[in-house]
């Protein structure tokens, strides 16, 4: 299958600081990508769909100025968490589709640990 | 809004033996796919098997295989001859929108050796 790299894997940062998380295709082009949140022991949550070249998608509920997401190429999408706050702290999975359509099989990175302190 | 459910939080069962595990989604689609992954320690989802909604054959993925009920919205997954390495979180999803994946709450699997 195709490759989803995601980067950091896991990541502490200061209370009030930004930090971003980087989501790459390696061997593909993903013209969607998807960011999810993941609270431990519990399903992933969808927060955001972003298609290149245009304003990401967020799902009800979750607050685009603070976390913002470009997807400035057909390989890399970026989520930053601006002003960071312990309630932040979760696992960060994103993931890619090469199309539109249901059969369109979407490949996930391996997630990110963010850590607020 | 379209949902997926997934009723049983833990499941075990013994190694080599067969388990199945539940879900049930709605939608409001006619045509659309639903899958299941796997989750293990490491975090990495993993696809592990697919059904698209308009084939009536049930998907089989080796020892993975799927009973997918569409007048019912049903869509089990049995694992036979478990393994110890099948031992994870298992998420049943939609495709929704036919973009996005809405999974359940997820299964956790033991397998008991």
């Amino acid at each position: 299958g195709a490759v989803v790299s995601q980067h950091p894997s896991r990541v502490i940062c200061k209370s009030g600081t930004s930090v971003k998380i980087e989501c790459r295709s390696l061997d593909f082009q993903a013209t969607t990508m998807f960011w999810y949140r993941q609270f431990p022991k519990q399903s992933l949550m969808l927060m955001a769909t972003s298609n290149e070249g245009s304003k990401a998608t967020y799902e009800q509920g979750v607050e685009k100025d603070k976390f913002l997401i470009n997807h400035a190429s057909l390989t890399l999408s970026t989520l930053t968490v601006t002003s960071a706050h312990p309630e932040d702290s979760s696992f960060y999975i994103c993931s890619a589709k090469t199309g539109g359509g249901t059969n369109t099989e979407a490949f996930f990175g391996q997630g990110t640990r963010l850590t607020v302190v | 809004a379209q949902t997926v459910t997934q009723s049983q939080p833990e499941m075990s069962v013994q190694e080599a033996e067969t388990v199945t595990l539940s879900c049930t989604y709605d939608t409001s689609e006619s045509d659309y796919y639903l899958f299941w992954y796997k989750q293990p320690p490491s975090r990495q989802m993993i696809l592990v098997i697919r059904q698209e909604a308009y084939k009536q054959q049930n998907a089989t993925e080796n020892r993975f295989s799927v009973n997918f009920q569409k007048a019912a919205k049903s869509f089990s997954l049995k694992i036979s001859d478990s393994q110890l390495g099948d031992a994870a979180m298992y998420f049943c999803a939609n495709i929704q929108g036919a973009q996005k994946l809405v999974f359940g709450q997820g299964t956790r699997l033991t397998i008991n050796p």
